[in-house]
């Protein structure tokens, strides 16, 4: 079965510190693979998402890139992190067609 | 207007009550339409996916009407553990989906 990874849990950074978050995933090949960022009582916002390596479509703009150097490997990134980057960041997977997305652990990310 | 819309809550309901959740979408190409819980703090997970012809799993049944671009989702017997706010999803093209605020339930002894 597919197992999707995401680490760390929670992250506490501070103002203009480089930030990287690492997503995986198992038992599927060339997943569709996505990061949203949740903010506290609000809707997910799309940020990345990619459908191959190396391919990546942003949103949004931001202060946030995302890479994916392998099949199954989504890197989220910042040079410099601001206080509005503070939120719940999610990394999920799909496959082709309609099929629902399915979600990693969850990132809790604190700028202070 | 908010793309993907749903009741505001918290619905506080006691044990073995029926609740009903509504949500209305606003992008008339949607394609596919999902109900997702999410726990405090934690990831959103897939509940169940949407038919057109209405669906049920166990205690949960999803209706959708596409001419009203409406979804909603019913709970019978209401459990402690059905305590979670629920999501609802609408993919408006293959990597396009669109979540709605989420409904707070809290079923309550």
């Amino acid at each position: 079965s597919q197992t999707i990874h995401q680490w760390p849990a929670t992250l506490v950074q501070p103002v203009g510190s480089p930030l990287s978050l690492e997503c995986t995933v198992e038992g599927t090949s060339n997943p569709n693979l996505y990061w949203y960022r949740q903010a506290a009582g609000r809707g997910l916002q799309l940020l990345f998402y990619s459908v191959g390596i190396g391919q990546i479509s942003s949103e949004v703009p931001q202060n946030l890139s995302a890479s994916r150097p392998q099949d199954r490997q989504f890197i989220l990134s910042s040079k410099k992190l601001l206080l509005s980057d503070s939120g719940f960041y999610l990394c999920a997977w799909s496959g082709e067609g309609n099929q629902p997305q399915h979600f990693g652990d969850g990132t809790r990310l604190s700028i202070l | 207007r908010k793309e993907v819309e749903q009741d505001p809550g918290p619905f506080n309901v006691p044990e073995g009550a029926t609740v009903a959740f509504n949500c209305t979408y606003s992008n008339s190409a949607s394609q596919s339409f999902f109900w997702y819980r999410q726990d405090c703090r934690k990831e959103p997970k897939l509940l169940m996916s949407v038919y057109s012809s209405g669906n049920e799993d166990g205690r949960f049944t999803a209706q959708l009407n596409r001419a009203s671009q409406y979804i909603s989702l019913l709970i019978r017997d209401s459990k402690l553990s059905d305590s979670a706010t629920y999501l609802c999803v609408v993919r408006i093209g293959n990597n396009d989906m669109r979540f709605g605020a989420g409904t707070r339930l809290t079923v309550k002894p």
